[in-house]
């Protein structure tokens, strides 16, 4: 096992261009999340997916993002018109279970919004 | 609201010395407690964690944390540092019944040889 891989890890857009990352999570690993940490900050969770369904989203998911997981393995996260306070580091995580199970996080995507 | 607080946003030992990381957290009843360490261009790992029982978790890399219900504490601890412990650390909360992380700001610590 490989753990969670994430693509690409670094991303530069300019304001205004779509973006869209990659999360792929431990085999067979039925949850899995989307955080956003800033500098200095600490992760925000941001979604997460049981299998294929999206259960909750946090009120920091602007209309400009979109997370799917169409078949209930990789996730896609998309944010749309990219501001400049979009710039962060994007992680993702997994884990097996109903409940509260330890979670893997990848090592992230950084994106810089010019 | 629940959330974490960490108050200490650097902390700076010798190699040797012994380490405590202060933990708080807001939330009604008993969470779900953890921590995790970041490093350089690493992701997240999980040291430890809490759910019931004994109050006194044993992690990885020969880190501990105690859980106070009555300071609403959960601190990580280690006898004695080693210059690779050089990391962010990241206290986080589960809400029972939830399945999101609520992370606090973290500490960076440093280790001077």
């Amino acid at each position: 096992d490989t753990g969670v891989s994430q693509n690409p890890r670094h991303k530069i857009t300019k304001r205004g261009q779509n973006v869209t990352f990659r999360c792929d999570p431990i085999s067979e690993h039925n949850r899995l999340y989307w955080y956003r940490q800033t500098l200095g900050q600490g992760p925000e969770f941001l979604t997460y997916f049981q299998n294929e369904a999206q259960l909750e989203k946090s009120r920091l998911l602007s209309d400009r993002f979109s997370a799917e997981r169409p078949k209930g393995s990789f996730s896609t996260l998309e944010i749309q018109r990219t501001e400049q306070g979009d710039s962060a580091m994007y992680l993702c995580a997994s884990s097996y279970g109903t409940e509260n199970t330890e979670a893997f996080f990848g090592q992230g995507t950084r994106l810089t919004v010019v | 609201a629940q959330s974490v607080t960490q108050p200490d946003i650097h902390i700076t030992v010798s190699e040797g010395a012994s380490l405590e990381l202060r933990c708080n957290y807001s939330y009604g009843a008993t969470p779900y407690l953890f921590w995790y360490v970041q490093s350089p261009g690493q992701g997240l790992q999980l040291l430890l964690k809490y759910f019931s029982g004994d109050t006194l978790v044993q992690g990885i890399k020969g880190f501990e944390a105690e859980f106070k219900r009555s300071q609403s504490s959960f601190n990580l601890r280690k006898p004695s540092v080693h210059w690779s412990d050089a990391a962010e650390y990241f206290c986080a909360v589960a809400p029972y019944n939830t399945d999101k992380l609520i992370f606090g700001t973290g500490t960076r610590l440093q280790v001077f040889p």
